[in-house]
């Protein structure tokens, strides 16, 4: 596609629920990127996954939380028993795979935990 | 590890006059840095980056900025703030060397008035 496009745009859910998050970077972009940025806050890294590499994890804050990539192409964010503290708009981001390249960023998903 | 720091959570400006908005940022190799901008109920958009060369760089809409390694520092510089220019704007530093995991300051929102 011609940008990075994650879905859904908007997720409420309730309390103790698991929910799945897309992303589906730009074609050709090898890196992927996700970030958590709570209400008038910056981006909290979580996870970036490059190429075939094994993905860097440093950045998600509990074990509910986890990636995945399928190849070069689709990302999905899982976040299990969702907690209130986990509502925040998730940002996706692809690059191509050269470390001196600017990402881009899709629209987010907003994700409220009631 | 790298980090960045962006000092003021907030800089007003008026229309006309120049405005800077500051990063410091922190790696043990050679930098990558950028500047993004969010503007409300929009995505996070690539201005500029610096990789090697002249430390002043040049940007989308008009922005520029300096890059000081004795400082640590990487400024957002405009010579002639537009109304149009109100938003959160982001610093972001990668580890020449260390992949691609990329962090972000926790954003300065910039306030020009007319």
């Amino acid at each position: 596609g011609a940008g990075v496009s994650q879905s859904p745009s908007n997720k409420v859910t309730e309390k103790g629920k698991d929910v799945e998050l897309r992303c589906d970077p730009i074609s050709g972009h090898t890196a992927l990127y996700w970030y958590r940025q709570r209400l008038g806050q910056g981006l909290e890294f979580l996870i970036y996954f490059q190429g075939n590499s094994a993905p860097d994890k440093s950045g998600l804050p509990s074990d509910r939380f986890s990636a995945e990539r399928t190849g070069e192409s689709v990302s999905t964010l899982t976040i299990q028993r969702t907690q209130q503290e986990d509502s925040a708009v998730y940002l996706c981001a692809s690059s191509l795979d050269r470390e001196n390249t600017e990402a881009f960023f899709g629209q987010g998903t907003r994700l409220t935990v009631v | 590890a790298q980090s960045v720091a962006q000092p003021e959570d907030q800089v007003n400006v008026a229309e006309g006059n120049p405005l800077t908005v500051k990063c410091t940022y922190s790696v043990s190799g050679n930098p990558y840095l950028f500047w993004y901008v969010q503007y409300p109920n929009r995505g996070l958009q690539f201005l500029l980056k610096y990789i090697t060369g002249d430390n002043l760089v040049k940007g989308s809409y008009g922005f520029e900025a300096e890059f000081n390694k004795s400082q640590t520092s990487f400024h957002l510089k405009k010579p002639s703030a537009l109304v149009s220019d109100s938003a959160l704007y982001f610093c972001a530093v990668r580890e020449g060397t260390g992949g691609f995991k990329t962090i972000f300051g926790a954003g300065t929102r910039l306030f020009v008035k007319a």
